[in-house]
């Protein structure tokens, strides 16, 4: 069965510096990757998606992710962090009759 | 175009009760996702529906139970509550052209509910 772990509980950045997420995956063949954000309140909002081609991904607000075959690693990277990016991050990953969400990364800005 | 929306937004019940939950998806989404969200489990699946006829099911039991309407709206039951089914309760639709889990899904800000 597919799985997600993001290994980081919770990660705290000073405003303007630089972020990355990390995400591993158990798939056993290609994964659809997805990257959510989910700000206090609110529902997840996606970020950025992978499903083939180029493995760099670009997104919202800034987001890219890289696609690593051979690490099963998905992380999400951000060069300068905003105090708005505070919120709890799920990386994702979908087969046909399955989706599996990972336990999150909730970030932190320090001003 | 509106997004997913739930209701109520807060619920308080308690132990034993019965409570039902709705979600409207995205107009021209046929497929409708719930989720329970808690701190200790995290993002769990629960249930998956595609015209009216759910897909996919997580491990739950059978205190939960879900259905969609024709329009493509859905309703979340749990039935005996217990004190572990507090939680946020998050529904999300999608095109769901393919596979359900290739597809983007468009979250609702949930429903809390409470069991005390």
């Amino acid at each position: 069965a597919q799985s997600v772990t993001q290994p980081d509980i919770h990660i705290t950045v000073s405003e303007g510096a630089s972020l990355e997420l990390r995400c591993n995956y158990s798939y056993g063949a290609t994964p659809y990757l997805f990257w959510y954000v989910q700000s206090p309140g609110q529902g997840l909002q996606l970020l950025l998606k992978y499903f083939s081609g180029d493995t760099l991904v670009q997104g919202i607000k800034g987001f890219e992710a890289e696609f690593k075959r051979s690490q099963s690693s998905f992380n999400l990277r951000k060069p300068s962090v905003h105090w708005s990016d505070a919120a709890e991050y799920f990386c994702a990953v979908g087969s046909n009759n399955d989706m599996r969400f990972g336990a999150g990364t909730r970030l932190t800005v320090k001003p | 175009k509106a997004g997913v929306t739930q209701t109520p937004r807060y619920l308080i019940k308690t132990r034993g009760q019965q409570v039902t939950l709705s979600c409207s998806p995205i107009s021209g989404h046929r497929s409708v996702s719930w989720y329970q969200q808690t701190p200790g489990q995290g993002l769990q699946f629960l249930f998956e529906y595609f015209s009216e006829t759910q897909r996919n099911k997580g491990n739950f039991p059978g205190r939960f139970s879900g259905r969609q309407f024709s329009n493509s709206r859905s309703e979340m039951n749990v039935s005996t509550l217990e004190l572990g089914d507090s939680a946020l309760y998050l529904c999300a639709s999608s095109m769901a052209t393919g596979g359900w889990g290739y597809n983007e899904q468009f979250f609702g800000p949930g429903t809390r509910l409470t069991v005390l």
